[in-house]
């Protein structure tokens, strides 16, 4: 089936750095891609997603590109806030036409002030 | 809006005691899905549901049952629970269609057994 490599954490910024999160995947046929994000004591939230090549998801100041050459979709954003601490998972649908989702391990952010 | 509602939030078992999660969404969504969540591990799949009358097991379904009660509500049942299965719980719900929805995600329960 499609796998998720997501970058290992945690990691720690300072308020208004610069963010990136790799991920990475292997998958036949064209998948969708999301970024999905944890904030403490919560449920995953979609973050964003595309659903083919060269497509930009973008929200809330986060993007991602979906790269075939590469198979990447890594997570940016210009400008960190102490609200953005929370864990970032990567995904993408499975094979085969499936609903369901592959995930990644997970990417632990904290922002200090 | 409510959206995917889990119960409990908070358990506590004995080895070898049962019980059941519970989830029911309000979205009107097709397919179903149960997750665990553990330290390192990411979200792997317990069960999920792709219709009303249809479930199918995911990556780790060992030591679970699974009951898709009416299209709102889907339930994960422990029969017999183990140590091993101290976890938190995710329950989430998308909606069918031709392009790839995002899968809404229940709060979670957290559970341990002793």
């Amino acid at each position: 089936g499609n796998s998720v490599t997501q970058m290992e954490g945690p990691v720690t910024l300072s308020e208004e750095a610069f963010l990136t999160i790799n991920c990475t995947y292997t998958a036949t046929g064209y998948p969708s891609l999301f970024w999905y994000v944890q904030y403490p004591g919560e449920g995953l939230q979609l973050l964003l997603k595309a659903t083919k090549a060269d497509d930009k998801g973008s929200n809330k100041g986060f993007e991602a590109t979906y790269r075939k050459e590469t198979t990447s979709f890594h997570l940016e954003k210009g400008s960190v806030q102490v609200s953005d601490s929370a864990v970032y998972f990567c995904a993408l649908t499975d094979q085969g036409g499936s609903e369901k989702l592959v995930f990644g391990k997970g990417t632990k952010l904290t922002v200090n002030p | 809006n409510a959206g995917v509602t889990q119960t409990p939030k908070f358990q506590v078992l004995k080895t070898g005691q049962s019980m059941t999660l519970q989830c029911a969404q309000d979205m009107n969504h097709n397919s179903m899905y149960w997750y665990r969540q553990d330290p390192g591990m990411g979200l792997r799949l317990i069960y999920y549901s792709a219709s009303e009358g249809t479930t199918d097991k995911g990556e780790v379904p060992n030591g679970y049952n699974v009951s898709r009660l009416n299209k709102r509500e889907f339930s994960l049942r422990l029969e017999s629970a183990a140590p091993s299965q101290t976890s938190v719980y995710f329950c989430a719900s998308s909606a069918l269609t031709g392009e790839k929805q995002p899968q809404h995600f229940g709060d979670g329960t957290r559970l341990s057994i002793l």
